[in-house]
């Protein structure tokens, strides 16, 4: 079955930074698209950032642009993300979610891990 | 982009009732529309995808419709089980996935 496992998460100070991880299995990885979505402490759902099936194409909202990265490592079958010049607003919890698969150009998010938390703060 | 609006934020209901969550597209989005159910602490759950398709293994007494800019989520005997969080979001636009801001439905 499809899993989707984040870790990673913590309390930072602001300006420090921080690697997500989402170990993935169950499904063949390197044929997704992958995303990273959180939810802030009262808010609802915001999408994070995406990546290819094969990591050529990276995009990010505009609240994190210039400053996470997305990556992937198809052999380890993972998912990342890195956070630098954390902000207290970068504070919530961080799901990992399977978007759209082969040959599929638009697709809700079928799975989702359990999700991290990060905590920003002085 | 496009920005999704949810009506109404909060919603209190009794077991059986019949549930319509409404969700509005700033742009067309032809059909490109899921709704999500969040619990806490849990990861959220697509019960419907392409405005209208149920997902595998969500109860029938789950529906959508709409097209365009306006859509509903229907839920015709609430359960239990149902008390949750609900999130429409957008997927016509790619690199710009967005999320409605929620429907909180309460037991009356």
């Amino acid at each position: 079955q499809v899993q989707l496992v984040e870790t990673g998460g913590g309390v930072v100070q602001p300006g420090r930074s921080l690697r997500l991880s989402c170990a993935a299995s169950g499904f063949t990885f390197s044929h997704y698209e992958m995303h990273w979505v959180r939810q802030g402490p009262g808010k609802g759902l915001e999408w994070v950032a995406v990546t290819s099936y094969d990591g050529s194409g990276k995009y990010y909202s505009d609240s994190v642009k210039g400053r996470f990265i997305i990556s992937r490592d198809t052999p380890k079958n993972t998912l990342y993300l890195q956070m630098d010049g954390l902000i207290p607003e970068d504070t919530a919890v961080y799901y990992c979610a399977r978007g759209g698969g082969p040959g599929v150009p638009a697709a809700p998010f079928d799975y989702w891990g359990q999700g991290t938390l990060v905590t920003v703060s002085s | 982009d496009v920005q999704m609006t949810q009506s109404p934020s909060t919603l209190s209901a009794s077991v059986g009732d019949r549930v319509t969550i409404t969700c509005r597209a700033s742009q067309s989005i032809s059909s490109w529309l899921a709704w999500y159910q969040h619990k806490p602490g849990k990861a959220p759950k697509v019960l419907i995808y392409e405005a209208s398709n149920l997902e595998n293994g969500v109860p029938s007494r789950f529906s959508g419709s709409g097209s365009g800019t306006e859509f509903t989520l229907t839920i015709s005997s609430l359960q239990p089980d149902d008390f949750a969080t609900y999130y429409c979001q957008q997927y016509n636009s790619y690199a710009t996935w967005t999320f409605g801001q929620g429907t909180k439905v309460e037991i009356k």
